[in-house]
């Protein structure tokens, strides 16, 4: 069954925390995508990697940090750096030039 | 700034009425767009591309783009009361932003019985 999973569902950081989101793909696609979205509004863009072992920033990628090691992983370190991480947090992977698909995102809560 | 505007809304219809959402972009070079459909406390869900100038159909969904107007809409045909969503739209980069899409804020849609 391929899909997009993320984990956990819920968490929840305490101030000066470090966290770190995970997202896996079975999809054998090569890009991959970290949105956020905050209440009623669209999504805005924290990191892309087109490729194995390369990342981008997006537009809004302080405080925050990722890897890309493997094609099926791109997790998303939520560092304490990040002043107001409370957020509902995508991540996506691209098939063909731009469809992009959605996991079931993670929803990150401050303490 | 490269932008997506939509109507926040709410917009509301009846059931088995049409629905038009609306969205405009302000970046010339984008080629590909995109609606999304979003159920409360729910990741997007593509529902429908566009690439081309005119309209592309699909099953109760037609799409509409007008490159010259940087316009797209989406239009939802016998509205129920399971398509009562937000409807996000978004646009590719375009130029070298490889696959990079700009989201609009949404709208959201209520289909009442």
């Amino acid at each position: 069954d391929g899909g997009i999973t993320q984990s956990p569902k819920y968490l929840f950081r305490k101030e000066g925390q470090n966290v770190t989101l995970s997202c896996e793909q079975n999809l054998n696609h090569d890009a991959m995508y970290w949105y956020r979205q905050d209440p009623g509004q669209g999504l805005r863009l924290i990191y892309y990697s087109q490729i194995v072992n390369d990342f981008q920033k997006g537009d809004i990628a302080e405080g925050y940090s990722v890897s890309r090691e493997k094609k099926e992983s791109f997790p998303l370190t939520v560092t304490s750096a990040q002043k107001n991480p409370t957020a509902f947090y995508l991540c996506a992977s691209r098939r063909g030039l731009n469809e992009q698909f959605f996991g079931p995102g993670t929803r990150l809560t401050v303490l | 700034q490269k932008e997506v505007e939509q109507n926040s809304g709410p917009l509301s219809v009846p059931e088995g009425a049409i629905a038009s959402l609306n969205c405009t972009y302000s970046d010339r070079g984008s080629q590909s767009f995109f609606w999304y459909r979003q159920y409360s406390g729910k990741s997007p869900e593509l529902i429908m591309f566009i690439y081309s100038n005119g309209d592309k159909e699909d099953g109760r969904f037609t799409a509409q783009l007008n490159k010259a107007s940087q316009y797209v809409s989406l239009l939802i045909r016998d509205s129920q009361p399971s398509d009562s969503a937000t409807y996000l739209c978004a646009a590719d980069a375009g130029g070298t932003s490889y696959g990079k899409l700009t989201f609009g804020q949404g709208t959201i849609l209520t289909v009442h019985p």
